[in-house]
């Protein structure tokens, strides 16, 4: 089946202690993304990569890395949480920028992240 | 100042009739605008692509046209169902820094009354 595979779907932490949320796809998508989603202020992306080793950041990047070693895994690295960073993620991928027809968006099913 | 927008204001219609929800943009030309639905703590689910070259699209009971001189999309779901409540969120091919991202409206609520 294909999807977006994020882990964990719930995370409790407190301010400061690195912690990485992990995305994995299965559809070889060369397109992978995170956004952040808060109250009133829809999706925002974080940062966003084309293809291996190649990432961008996005529109709100700061207190975020991300790595893209493998084209199937786009991880989300917090090292020093702070609790402004508690918000709804979503991982995404796609076949954007392709050409293809079908450039559409697949989403993870989220993590809910809250920094103590 | 927002890129694309959409009502922020909830729709509510009774069930039956058909919602019209919209979105615009500004500055901007893009090659393909992208719906998608989203329910309450989930991500967000593909429904249609629109290009710019055409002027309307249908898949069963829902409906997007493409106005590029008016810079609109409007997104029409007819005999709507109290289950067609959820967020609506257009998407746009953002160009950014020599490459077109996808760029999200920040949704319409759409709540449909028994």
């Amino acid at each position: 089946e294909a999807q977006v595979t994020q882990n964990p779907r719930y995370l409790i932490t407190v301010t400061g202690k690195k912690l990485t949320v992990t995305c994995s796809q299965n559809m070889n998508h060369e397109y992978m993304s995170w956004y952040r989603q808060d109250p009133g202020l829809g999706l925002r992306q974080i940062y966003y990569s084309m293809n291996v080793e190649v990432t961008d950041k996005g529109d709100v990047p700061e207190g975020y890395k991300v790595s893209r070693k493998e084209k199937r895994n786009f991880p989300l690295i917090l090292e020093s949480p702070s609790p402004n960073q508690t918000s709804l993620y979503f991982c995404a991928s796609s076949l954007w920028g392709t050409g293809d027809p079908n450039e559409k968006l697949f989403f993870g099913s989220g993590t809910q992240l809250s920094v103590l | 100042s927002q890129k694309i927008e959409q009502n922020s204001e909830a729709l509510n219609i009774q069930e039956g009739k058909t919602a019209t929800l919209t979105c615009n943009y500004t500055n901007y030309s893009p090659a393909y605008l992208q719906w998608y639905r989203q329910d309450p703590g989930r991500g967000p689910v593909f429904l249609l692509l629109i290009r710019e070259n055409e002027k309307e699209k249908r898949k069963e009971r829902l409906k997007v046209t493409f106005d590029t001189t008016l810079k609109q999309s409007l997104f029409h779901i007819t005999a709507s169902q109290p289950a067609d409540s959820a967020t609506y969120l257009c998407a746009l091919d953002w160009a950014s820094g020599g490459s077109y991202i996808p760029t999200f409206g920040r949704g319409t609520s759409l709540i449909v009354h028994p």
